[in-house]
């Protein structure tokens, strides 16, 4: 089972500010076969990044994402009010299909 | 537009069993794996199990193989989790959840809006 590990747990920054969210495998991730997705309170997730650096249909072009092999980046150019949330990187490279422990990037 | 809609979720009590439904709209249902996610309250996402666009192969979590069944009906556009012998440990919002193609090791691109299921007693 591949293991994610997410840091840091909690990141505190003010509108406008960047945001950079890390998730590292236990093991390579082929074909980069990573997502990122975004939950706020009370909803469903939405997914933001696939393929490590994909944006999906409708995100702004203020996520970005990189990475390959066993070390991957989110990073949100400037923060948005709608972008307070809790990000979870995920793979599909292999099952079980494992997920990252979450990043909450708050209000400062 | 693309939607999944879970449904079936409770209360019940331990040892229980319990049917979730995920119904699809807006896309070709019978050419996609789905998935089931589960969360639960205030934790972190957890992968419980998949199903083959065709439904001839599943797979599962370790902490639900033998207790839980997933299922779909691709004339009903329907997704099914049947889970028996239920504990506390399986409290938790259940996300039905959509691949991007009918290989099952893609991005998971859609996700229902969940089902709460509380087992107490």
């Amino acid at each position: 089972e591949i293991v994610l590990t997410q840091s840091p747990g909690t990141l505190s920054l003010s509108p406008g500010e960047r945001a950079t969210l890390s998730c590292r495998a236990s093991q390579s991730v082929s074909s980069s076969y990573l997502a990122w997705h975004q939950q706020k309170p009370g909803q469903a997730p939405r997914l933001l990044i696939y393929g490590a650096s994909s944006r999906a249909t409708g995100i702004p072009d203020r996520f970005s994402g990189s990475g390959s092999g066993t070390d991957f980046t989110l990073t949100i150019s400037r923060l948005e009010p709608e972008d307070f949330a809790v990000y979870y990187c995920q793979q599909y490279d292999s099952s079980p299909w494992t997920f990252g422990q979450g990043t909450k990037v708050e209000i400062k | 537009e693309v939607q999944l809609v879970e449904s079936g979720g409770g209360l019940v009590q331990p040892g229980g069993s319990l049917r979730l439904s995920c119904s699809a709209s807006g896309f070709t249902f019978s050419s996609y794996a789905l998935h089931w996610v589960r969360q639960a309250p205030g934790k972190g996402l957890e992968y419980v199990s998949s199903i083959s666009s065709s439904g001839g192969s599943t797979y599962y979590a370790v902490s639900v193989k033998g207790r839980f069944t997933i299922s779909r009906d691709n004339s009903k556009n329907t997704l099914y989790l049947q889970m028996s012998s239920l504990g506390a440990e399986d409290t938790a919002v259940y996300y039905c959840v959509k691949t991007r193609s009918s290989n099952w090791y893609t991005a998971f691109d859609i996700w229902g809006q969940g089902t709460m299921v509380t087992v107490s007693s």
